[in-house]
C-alpha cells in the first residue's frame, strides 16, 4: 500500500543535542508537510515543500530546519532542542493543485527531551 | 481568512448511543471540508471529506457528515458508538482554489463509556 512512513516512532534526545526526524512516502506526492502537535492540541504547521520549494511558516522558530533531497524523503532537523520542543511530529503529503484531495499523514514521531 | 470551530473539546457517550461532533467553519470561498480521526500515538486518518455534490457524505467506520452551507456547519455523526471509536477527532477546511493548506479545528476527544 502506498503510504507515509516516519522513523523513528519514538525519539529521545538530550537538551541541546541536535536531532533529525525522517519521513518517506510512496505516494509520489509533490507536497510534503511537517507539523508539530502538542498534547490535546491540533497539529501546527511548521513548513512545507512544494517540490523543492521550501515554505516556512512565519512563526516557526529558526531552531527548526528541513531538507528534502528527493521526492520521496523529507527530514526535520532540530538544531538545539529545548524542553518546549517535546511533542509529536507529523509528516504529511498531498498532490499539489488538488485542494479537494486530503493530506495523507504518517504515524508520527514522538520526541522526548531529557 | 478561514477558521474552524469545534464545539466541545470533550464529548462522552455511552456505547450504542448516537455520536454527534460539531464543526462550524468560516470561509470566504467555497470550502472543502474534512474530518480526521487520531488514535493515541498515531497520525491522522481521513474519515470523510466534502468537496462538491451530495451534501451528506459517508465515511469509514460508519461515520457520516452533512454539509449545511446556510449554517456553515459540517457536523459528524454516527448512529451507534462503539468502544473503538474513542479517539480525537479533527475537523479541517481548505480553501477551494488555493492549495491543500489545512486549517484545523481545536479537536474533540470522544470518550465511549461501556
Amino acid at each position: 500500500d502506498a503510504m507515509v512512513i516516519q522513523n523513528p516512532r519514538y525519539q529521545v534526545t538530550q537538551f541541546g543535542k541536535p536531532v533529525t526526524l525522517s519521513c518517506s512516502q510512496t505516494l509520489n506526492h509533490n507536497v510534503m508537510y511537517w507539523y508539530q502537535q502538542k498534547s490535546s492540541q491540533a497539529p501546527k504547521l511548521l513548513f512545507h515543500y512544494y517540490d523543492k520549494d521550501f515554505n516556512n511558516e512565519a512563526d516557526t522558530p529558526d531552531n527548526f530546519q528541513s531538507r528534502r533531497p528527493n521526492t520521496s524523503f523529507c527530514f526535520l532537523d532540530i538544531r538545539s532542542p529545548g524542553l518546549g520542543d517535546a511533542a509529536m511530529y507529523l509528516c504529511a503529503t498531498s498532490r499539489a493543485g488538488a485542494s479537494n484531495q486530503p493530506q495523507h499523514f504518517g504515524d508520527g514521531t514522538r520526541l522526548s527531551i531529557l | 481568512a478561514q477558521s474552524v470551530t469545534q464545539l466541545g473539546s470533550h464529548v462522552s457517550v455511552s456505547e450504542g448511543a448516537l455520536v454527534l461532533l460539531r464543526c462550524n467553519y468560516s470561509s470566504s470561498v467555497p470550502p472543502y471540508l474534512f474530518w480526521y480521526v487520531q488514535y493515541p500515538n498515531q497520525g491522522l486518518q481521513l474519515l470523510l471529506k466534502y468537496t462538491t455534490g451530495a451534501t451528506l457524505v459517508k465515511g469509514i467506520n460508519g461515520f457520516e457528515a452533512e454539509f449545511k452551507k446556510s449554517e456553515t456547519s459540517f457536523h459528524l455523526t454516527k448512529p451507534s458508538a462503539h468502544m473503538s471509536d474513542a479517539a480525537e477527532y479533527f475537523c479541517a477546511v481548505t480553501k477551494g482554489n488555493a492549495g491543500n493548506m489545512l486549517t484545523f479545528g481545536g479537536g474533540t476527544r470522544l470518550m465511549v463509556k461501556p
